[in-house]
């Protein structure tokens, strides 16, 4: 069974550039989730999708950060303008559906630096 | 509001000795516990998790862990460290009736021969 796929791997943009990164969940998953890792810390929840409607967005930056998942399979998340603070790595992560309980598999991440 | 606490941020062991990484648990409901592992460019790896059956835990490459609920804690072991064990480890809670994952800050795992 393939993993959830990410790309790209790594990214360097100066600040007030845009950036989209993509992600291919497991598939069969319904719940898809964005993640955000600073250095040094633990991996912080960015947005929920469960198929193609968003279930918790309440720690997304909205005035930066845009996610969508039009066809409830594969996602976007883009940062427009970055910020100096958003350096960190992007992951993504899928689960069967949706019930507190689920594992969530995460894809390789992807790692941006902004200068 | 749940969280988790992991107790070290660095533990060194040598090959071949036992391995403890502590975490402790802050939760107003029965919380469903989970320890992930990273390895260096690699996505996160669930090792195991609670989800309130049976207290002691048994995961994948040897590790278990046990929930204690008198002590909030879920403390992940091994016997016997392996090289390959060296990585990052998160503790992890997820929110009451959510999907919602709170990370704890991790804890690093270096192992010597």
């Amino acid at each position: 069974e393939a993993g959830v796929a990410q790309s790209p791997r790594y990214k360097i943009i100066e600040k007030r550039q845009s950036v989209a990164f993509w992600c291919n969940p497991i598939s069969g998953h319904a719940t898809l989730y964005w993640y955000q890792q600073i250095l040094g810390q633990g991996p912080k929840l960015l947005i929920q999708f469960q198929n193609n409607g968003v279930v918790d967005d309440s720690q997304l930056p909205k005035d930066r950060f845009s996610a969508e998942r039009l066809k409830g399979v594969d996602s976007t998340l883009k940062i427009q303008p970055a910020k100096l603070e958003d350096s960190a790595v992007y992951l993504c992560a899928s689960s069967l559906e949706s019930s507190g309980r689920e594992t969530q598999y995460f894809g390789p991440g992807t790692r941006l630096l902004v200068l | 509001a749940q969280s988790v606490t992991q107790l070290d941020s660095h533990v060194s062991v040598s090959e071949g000795t036992p391995v403890l990484l502590r975490c402790n648990y802050s939760s107003s409901y029965s919380p469903s516990l989970f320890w992930y592992v990273q390895h260096p460019n690699k996505g996160l790896q669930l090792l195991l998790k609670y989800t309130s059956a049976a207290t002691l835990v048994k995961g994948i490459n040897g590790f278990e862990a046990e929930f204690k609920k008198s002590e909030t804690s879920f403390h992940l072991t091994k016997p016997s460290a392996h090289m390959s064990d060296a990585a990052e480890y998160f503790c992890v809670v997820s929110e009451y009736n959510t999907d919602k994952l709170i990370f704890g800050t991790g804890t690093r795992l270096q192992v010597f021969p």
